[in-house]
């Protein structure tokens, strides 16, 4: 039973375009979501993140929108820059219990 | 963030051994949790490690194959025992600080190859 799910196995866009990350969940019981970023031979490192009270939240370029009736989130790289290729993952957690739940991941690659 | 440290950071082992892998944090943590991410595939939480009293596991992982050390609040191992060629993965740490501390910091990983 995949609760977090991110149907994109990858992504290509072009250098100055925006990226638009998907990512769908199943639990209700989800409360608080992030994105994490990943390079090869690295852990993941945190992105940014949404609490489920809101439906927006900026950073920078980053930009997570969270959609509650339709247990979809998303995340906006504007403009994607070639030092953004990596794998990024959604991730989703419930309560106090800080356990994250992952998705499968989104390899995007920006080409210059 | 806290700064993580995880040994060994790659292994090549054999069949039926045993590794331990070690997390080290540079401040005292509340909660550490060690995931696993197989071949093209998503992180899935082993088990969190608890500080004076054993780990709790997740559905699908158990303690005689994964067993966890958590002697203090800066410290870990996690051993993968009697390895077959499917506990191939990279192992990651991972800390959370804090009650408010939602966001995870996880070390660089320790790629586990079993042949």
């Amino acid at each position: 039973d995949q609760q977090v799910k991110q149907n994109s196995p990858s992504l290509s866009v072009q250098e100055g375009r925006i990226s638009i990350l998907n990512c769908d969940y199943t639990n209700s019981m989800f409360d608080y979501f992030l994105w994490y970023k990943k390079y090869p031979a690295e852990g993941p490192t945190f992105l940014i993140s949404i609490s489920s009270i809101k439906d927006k939240n900026e950073d920078g370029r980053f930009t997570v929108f969270l959609n509650k009736s339709a247990k979809h989130l998303s995340l906006h790289i504007v403009p994607s820059q070639p030092g953004d290729s990596a794998v990024y993952f959604c991730a989703a957690m419930r309560g106090s219990a800080r356990q994250l739940t992952f998705g499968s991941g989104t390899q995007l690659t920006v080409l210059p | 963030s806290a700064v993580i440290s995880q040994k060994p950071s790659r292994d090549i082992c054999q069949r039926g051994t045993s590794l331990t892998i070690q997390c080290q944090v540079d401040s005292q943590v509340t909660m550490m949790f060690w995931y696993r991410q197989q071949p093209g595939q998503s992180l899935t939480l082993i088990a969190t490690a608890n500080q004076g009293s054993e780990a709790t596991y997740e559905s699908g992982f158990v303690i005689d194959k994964f067993p966890i050390s958590r002697p203090n609040l800066t410290f870990s191992t996690l051993t993968v025992s009697n390895m077959s060629p499917e506990d191939s993965s990279i192992y990651l740490c991972s800390v959370a600080r804090g009650t408010g501390a939602n966001v995870l910091t996880f070390g660089a990983g320790s790629r586990l190859t079993v042949l």
